[in-house]
């Protein structure tokens, strides 16, 4: 079964500074996808940004980046000139690839961010 | 516009008080599914569809049923909800191929039961 870790429960950073969130993530796959999805008070989980594993190109949109390793199975978010907007829960979440199966995601436990004025 | 809705989005009951959640999506997906959000614990899958009368239990499917009749509907049903069962619920849908990997998450259900 996957597994995906978040060690860090919560985190602050100055607004405009920029902020990294770690994810680490346990699977026998060799296809497979990964998020990170953002959860503001409004409840709404939205995505945030995705990478295929077989892409080496680290995903990017925006001031949102990944450092996605894949031997060290590490998925880290990188947030760039944070706004107070980004202040949310965000979880990293694990889906695999196969023809037929069940699409589930597996989520990490969250990361509260609070961005400060 | 694209979108999965859910219903109630608030709701308040008693044990032992059957109830229904309604999900419902306007974009043709097959695959649809239920996930609970609890403090610490992320998102747990609870229930899943591939298709219309394919359904399976997701990983924490104690206390609840799910039918799919239609393609565009999901209803969970607690048929004697107990106070473990308060949460924040998300029905999510995608379809059902392997080169569409979003899925797309109604607005969540909060439910409490005294």
């Amino acid at each position: 079964a996957q597994t995906v870790t978040q060690s860090q429960p919560e985190m602050s950073v100055q607004e405009a500074e920029t902020v990294t969130l770690s994810c680490t993530y346990d699977t026998s796959e060799s296809n497979y996808y990964l998020f990170w999805y953002k959860q503001p008070p409004s409840r709404q989980m939205i995505l945030v940004i995705r990478q295929e594993a077989y892409k080496q190109q680290n995903a990017t949109e925006n001031r949102f980046s990944v450092n996605f390793q894949k031997a060290a199975k590490s998925f880290s978010l990188k947030i760039s000139d944070s706004q107070l907007g980004d202040t949310a829960m965000y979880f990293c979440a694990f889906m695999k690839l196969m023809r037929g199966s069940n699409y589930k995601l597996t989520f990490g436990k969250g990361t509260l961010l609070t961005v400060n004025p | 516009e694209a979108q999965v809705t859910q219903n109630p989005r608030y709701l308040i009951t008693v044990t032992g008080k059957k109830l229904t959640v309604t999900c419902s999506q306007n974009m043709n997906h097959e695959y649809m599914s239920w996930y609970r959000q609890d403090p610490g614990l992320g998102l747990r899958q609870i229930y899943y569809s591939m298709n219309v009368e394919v359904t399976d239990k997701g990983d924490v499917p104690e206390g609840y049923k799910v039918s799919r009749k239609e393609k565009r509907n999901f209803p969970l049903i607690l048929e004697s909800p107990s106070p473990n069962q308060t949460s924040l619920y998300f029905c999510a849908s995608r379809p059902n191929r392997d080169w569409v990997h979003e899925q797309y998450f109604g607005p969540g259900t909060r439910l409490t039961v005294t």
